[in-house]
């Protein structure tokens, strides 16, 4: 089984503070993602990457950059975080060329006060 | 840009009978695929079922089918019998096929509670 796991269920941090997001999966897979979850608005993408240092932006990238040094991790940091950053984080990870779905890892909850 | 549009923001049905969550979705693509996603209140998304858009037959998975109506941009689900471990959010996502672009556009979900 794909298994996707994120470093975290919950986090809190306080405003300013630098905050890193860490997804590993054990597929080799080589497409990665990072969304963000909030009620009534569905999921939105933030960056996502194709390979090892690739890297390329989603939907809402602002305030958030990504890192991926090794093919199974890929980090999502907020330089600087803020209030309106609070949301569910979703990683996930495909297979390429042979696409069929995405497997999502449990989700962080964080928290910026 | 693609958009993808799940006007019922809550379902409720009773245990054993069936249920329908809709979907719609605007792209001037003619080839993609479309996907409904499950999360259960522990929150780990799973793949329910998906579509190709070139075929014609509906897709089909044990209790959950999909009406897809291709020229309306209609991709509704569904199921049957349902259980008390249906209980979830579903997310309709719709996808490009071309090459390289792997973007899921996700719809806001809908949450589907079950009736004992």
């Amino acid at each position: 089984d794909v298994k996707v796991t994120q470093s975290s269920r919950y986090l809190v941090k306080r405003t300013g503070e630098k905050v890193f997001l860490e997804c590993v999966q054990d597929m080799d897979h080589e497409n990665m993602f990072w969304y963000r979850q909030d009620p009534g608005l569905g999921l939105r993408l933030i960056y996502f990457s194709y390979d090892v240092k690739m890297k390329e932006k989603g939907d809402i990238p602002e305030g958030y950059s990504v890192s991926r040094e090794k093919k199974e991790r890929f980090s999502l940091i907020l330089e600087s975080a803020s209030t309106n950053q609070t949301s569910m984080y979703l990683c996930a990870s495909s297979f390429f060329p042979r696409v069929r779905e995405q497997f999502f890892g449990p989700g962080t909850r964080l928290t910026v006060l | 840009a693609q958009t993808v549009t799940q006007s019922q923001p809550e379902m409720s049905v009773q245990e054993a009978e069936t249920v329908t969550l809709s979907c719609t979705y605007d792209t001037s693509e003619s080839d993609y695929y479309l996907f409904w996603y499950k999360q259960p209140p522990s929150r780990q998304m799973i793949l329910v079922i998906r579509q190709e858009a070139y075929k014609q037959q509906n897709a089909t998975e044990n209790r959950f089918s999909v009406n897809f109506q291709k020229a309306a941009k209609s991709f509704s689900l569904k199921i049957s019998d349902s259980q008390l471990g249906d209980a979830a959010m579903y997310f309709c996502a719709y996808r490009r096929i071309n090459f390289g672009n792997e973007k899921l556009t996700f719809g806001t979900g809908t949450r589907l509670t079950i009736i004992p």
